[in-house]
Protein backbone atom coordinates (compact mmCIF):
# COMPACT_ATOMS: atom_id res chain seq x y z
CA UNK A 1 0.00 0.00 0.00
CA UNK A 2 0.90 3.87 0.04
CA UNK A 3 3.50 4.64 2.65
CA UNK A 4 4.50 8.40 3.57
CA UNK A 5 7.81 8.81 5.02
CA UNK A 6 7.97 11.34 7.69
CA UNK A 7 10.86 12.73 10.02
CA UNK A 8 11.92 13.69 12.55
CA UNK A 9 9.66 11.83 14.68
CA UNK A 10 11.05 13.90 17.73
CA UNK A 11 12.74 17.49 17.64
CA UNK A 12 13.67 19.93 20.23
CA UNK A 13 15.06 22.87 19.59
CA UNK A 14 16.09 26.23 21.26
CA UNK A 15 13.88 29.05 20.42
CA UNK A 16 14.98 31.43 17.99
CA UNK A 17 16.08 28.01 15.21
CA UNK A 18 14.86 26.75 12.76
CA UNK A 19 13.57 23.38 12.37
CA UNK A 20 13.36 21.52 8.88
CA UNK A 21 9.94 18.33 8.70
CA UNK A 22 10.68 16.51 5.51
CA UNK A 23 7.47 14.20 4.03
CA UNK A 24 8.41 11.50 1.31
CA UNK A 25 5.72 9.40 -0.84
CA UNK A 26 8.08 6.13 -1.28
CA UNK A 27 5.72 4.28 -3.66
CA UNK A 28 3.69 6.96 -5.66
CA UNK A 29 3.57 10.02 -6.62
CA UNK A 30 2.21 13.00 -4.88
CA UNK A 31 0.77 16.08 -6.75
CA UNK A 32 -0.57 17.30 -3.41
CA UNK A 33 0.84 17.06 -0.04
CA UNK A 34 -0.85 17.91 3.70
CA UNK A 35 0.61 19.91 6.61
CA UNK A 36 -1.63 19.07 9.59
CA UNK A 37 -0.71 20.90 13.21
CA UNK A 38 -2.55 19.26 16.20
CA UNK A 39 -2.15 20.97 19.62
CA UNK A 40 -2.83 18.73 22.66
CA UNK A 41 -6.10 17.14 22.91
CA UNK A 42 -7.32 19.03 19.87
CA UNK A 43 -8.45 18.03 15.95
CA UNK A 44 -6.00 18.43 13.36
CA UNK A 45 -5.96 21.53 11.67
CA UNK A 46 -4.86 22.20 8.04
CA UNK A 47 -2.09 24.60 7.72
CA UNK A 48 -1.38 24.57 3.73
CA UNK A 49 -2.02 22.69 0.73
CA UNK A 50 1.36 21.71 -0.92
CA UNK A 51 1.24 21.81 -5.00
CA UNK A 52 4.53 20.04 -6.80
CA UNK A 53 6.52 22.91 -8.83
CA UNK A 54 3.80 25.68 -7.45
CA UNK A 55 3.57 27.76 -4.34
CA UNK A 56 1.77 26.29 -1.04
CA UNK A 57 -1.44 27.36 -0.31
CA UNK A 58 -2.04 28.55 3.16
CA UNK A 59 -5.03 28.60 5.67
CA UNK A 60 -6.05 31.44 7.40
CA UNK A 61 -3.87 32.86 9.96
CA UNK A 62 -1.04 30.09 9.13
CA UNK A 63 2.01 32.33 8.65
CA UNK A 64 3.74 31.98 5.80
CA UNK A 65 7.11 33.35 5.92
CA UNK A 66 7.05 31.41 9.49
CA UNK A 67 6.11 28.06 8.25
CA UNK A 68 8.29 27.45 4.78
CA UNK A 69 6.66 25.03 2.96
CA UNK A 70 8.67 23.15 -0.37
CA UNK A 71 7.37 20.44 -2.69
CA UNK A 72 10.46 20.30 -4.73
CA UNK A 73 9.73 16.58 -6.17
CA UNK A 74 6.89 14.67 -6.63
CA UNK A 75 7.77 12.83 -3.83
CA UNK A 76 8.97 15.20 -1.24
CA UNK A 77 7.60 18.07 0.74
CA UNK A 78 9.47 20.01 3.66
CA UNK A 79 7.50 21.88 6.26
CA UNK A 80 10.34 24.48 7.84
CA UNK A 81 9.32 26.21 10.55
CA UNK A 82 11.23 29.86 11.03
CA UNK A 83 12.58 31.24 14.30
CA UNK A 84 10.62 28.93 16.22
CA UNK A 85 9.84 29.59 19.94
CA UNK A 86 7.49 27.50 22.28
CA UNK A 87 4.00 28.34 21.19
CA UNK A 88 4.92 26.79 18.24
CA UNK A 89 5.46 23.28 20.04
CA UNK A 90 2.93 20.75 18.81
CA UNK A 91 2.22 17.72 16.54
CA UNK A 92 2.94 18.40 12.87
CA UNK A 93 1.65 15.64 10.38
CA UNK A 94 1.75 15.36 6.64
CA UNK A 95 -0.41 13.94 4.31
CA UNK A 96 -0.60 12.81 0.80
CA UNK A 97 -2.70 11.05 -2.16
CA UNK A 98 -2.17 9.38 -5.27
CA UNK A 99 -4.87 11.13 -6.64
CA UNK A 100 -8.59 11.55 -6.16
CA UNK A 101 -10.77 8.38 -4.80
CA UNK A 102 -7.64 6.47 -3.71
CA UNK A 103 -7.73 7.76 0.04
CA UNK A 104 -5.28 9.49 2.50
CA UNK A 105 -1.72 8.16 3.58
CA UNK A 106 -0.35 9.78 6.61
CA UNK A 107 3.18 10.34 7.80
CA UNK A 108 3.79 9.56 11.24
CA UNK A 109 4.13 12.39 12.66
CA UNK A 110 6.76 14.80 14.43
CA UNK A 111 6.44 15.85 17.96
CA UNK A 112 8.32 19.51 18.10
CA UNK A 113 9.28 20.78 20.92
CA UNK A 114 10.26 24.23 21.52
CA UNK A 115 12.97 25.59 24.42
CA UNK B 1 -22.16 24.88 14.45
CA UNK B 2 -19.05 22.29 13.47
CA UNK B 3 -19.57 20.72 10.16
CA UNK B 4 -18.49 17.70 11.21
CA UNK B 5 -20.14 16.31 14.31
CA UNK B 6 -18.57 13.10 16.29
CA UNK B 7 -20.39 11.60 18.91
CA UNK B 8 -19.65 10.89 21.69
CA UNK B 9 -16.74 12.36 22.66
CA UNK B 10 -15.23 9.98 24.89
CA UNK B 11 -16.13 6.00 24.79
CA UNK B 12 -15.37 3.59 27.83
CA UNK B 13 -16.37 -0.13 27.23
CA UNK B 14 -14.87 -3.10 28.28
CA UNK B 15 -13.23 -5.88 26.10
CA UNK B 16 -16.09 -8.10 23.69
CA UNK B 17 -18.19 -4.87 23.91
CA UNK B 18 -19.98 -4.05 20.06
CA UNK B 19 -18.38 -0.69 20.15
CA UNK B 20 -20.62 2.13 17.77
CA UNK B 21 -18.50 6.07 16.89
CA UNK B 22 -21.20 8.18 14.97
CA UNK B 23 -20.43 11.25 12.73
CA UNK B 24 -22.91 13.58 11.09
CA UNK B 25 -22.16 16.40 8.59
CA UNK B 26 -23.77 19.02 7.09
CA UNK B 27 -21.72 19.68 4.19
CA UNK B 28 -22.19 17.71 0.30
CA UNK B 29 -19.21 15.88 0.15
CA UNK B 30 -17.27 13.58 -2.11
CA UNK B 31 -16.47 10.93 0.34
CA UNK B 32 -16.19 10.52 4.09
CA UNK B 33 -13.05 8.68 5.85
CA UNK B 34 -12.24 6.91 9.18
CA UNK B 35 -9.19 7.27 10.83
CA UNK B 36 -7.71 5.64 13.82
CA UNK B 37 -5.17 7.94 16.04
CA UNK B 38 -2.85 5.97 18.43
CA UNK B 39 -1.59 8.13 21.80
CA UNK B 40 1.68 8.64 20.14
CA UNK B 41 0.19 10.64 17.52
CA UNK B 42 0.49 8.31 14.36
CA UNK B 43 -2.84 8.42 11.97
CA UNK B 44 -3.63 5.84 9.99
CA UNK B 45 -6.31 5.51 7.46
CA UNK B 46 -8.77 3.36 7.91
CA UNK B 47 -11.74 3.39 5.80
CA UNK B 48 -12.83 5.73 2.67
CA UNK B 49 -16.28 5.65 1.95
CA UNK B 50 -18.49 7.20 -0.95
CA UNK B 51 -21.61 4.92 0.03
CA UNK B 52 -23.08 2.04 1.17
CA UNK B 53 -20.84 0.01 3.75
CA UNK B 54 -17.15 -1.66 4.37
CA UNK B 55 -15.64 -4.28 6.49
CA UNK B 56 -12.12 -5.26 7.19
CA UNK B 57 -11.56 -7.66 10.17
CA UNK B 58 -13.35 -6.31 13.14
CA UNK B 59 -13.90 -2.91 11.49
CA UNK B 60 -17.05 -1.85 9.92
CA UNK B 61 -17.86 1.23 8.34
CA UNK B 62 -21.56 2.50 7.13
CA UNK B 63 -22.74 5.58 5.65
CA UNK B 64 -26.02 7.37 4.69
CA UNK B 65 -25.94 9.79 1.78
CA UNK B 66 -29.20 11.23 2.36
CA UNK B 67 -29.12 11.53 6.27
CA UNK B 68 -25.32 12.84 6.10
CA UNK B 69 -24.39 10.32 8.94
CA UNK B 70 -21.87 7.64 9.03
CA UNK B 71 -21.16 5.21 11.14
CA UNK B 72 -17.58 3.42 12.43
CA UNK B 73 -18.68 -0.12 14.41
CA UNK B 74 -16.32 -2.41 16.03
CA UNK B 75 -17.12 -5.89 17.17
CA UNK B 76 -15.37 -7.94 20.05
CA UNK B 77 -13.61 -4.92 21.20
CA UNK B 78 -9.80 -5.30 22.15
CA UNK B 79 -7.94 -2.94 24.31
CA UNK B 80 -5.45 -2.17 21.57
CA UNK B 81 -8.47 -0.82 20.00
CA UNK B 82 -8.06 2.13 22.16
CA UNK B 83 -7.33 5.42 20.25
CA UNK B 84 -8.78 7.87 18.86
CA UNK B 85 -11.00 7.64 16.24
CA UNK B 86 -11.92 11.02 13.93
CA UNK B 87 -14.05 11.39 10.94
CA UNK B 88 -13.20 13.50 8.02
CA UNK B 89 -14.73 14.59 5.34
CA UNK B 90 -13.79 15.77 1.97
CA UNK B 91 -15.98 18.49 0.98
CA UNK B 92 -16.92 18.57 -2.62
CA UNK B 93 -14.58 20.38 -5.34
CA UNK B 94 -12.21 20.88 -2.67
CA UNK B 95 -9.10 19.52 -4.02
CA UNK B 96 -8.93 16.60 -1.46
CA UNK B 97 -9.17 18.92 1.01
CA UNK B 98 -10.40 17.50 4.36
CA UNK B 99 -13.07 18.66 7.30
CA UNK B 100 -12.32 17.53 10.93
CA UNK B 101 -14.49 16.21 13.53
CA UNK B 102 -13.29 16.45 16.99
CA UNK B 103 -12.69 12.33 17.46
CA UNK B 104 -13.57 10.20 19.65
CA UNK B 105 -11.18 9.00 22.08
CA UNK B 106 -11.71 5.36 22.84
CA UNK B 107 -10.43 2.96 25.53
CA UNK B 108 -11.13 -0.37 25.82
CA UNK B 109 -10.88 -2.25 29.66
CA UNK B 110 -9.76 -5.64 29.64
Amino acid sequence: GAVVSQHPSRVICKSGTSVKIECRSLDFQATTMFWYRQFPKQSLMLMATSNEGSKATYEQGVEKDKFLINHASLTLSTLTVTSAHPEDSSFYICSASPGANYGYTFGSGTRLTVV
Amino acid sequence: KNEVEQSPQNLTAQEGEFITINCSYSVGISALHWLQQHPGGGIVSLFMLSSGKKKHGRLIATINIQEKHSSLHITASHPRDSAVYICAVEHMDSNYQLIWGAGTKLIIKP
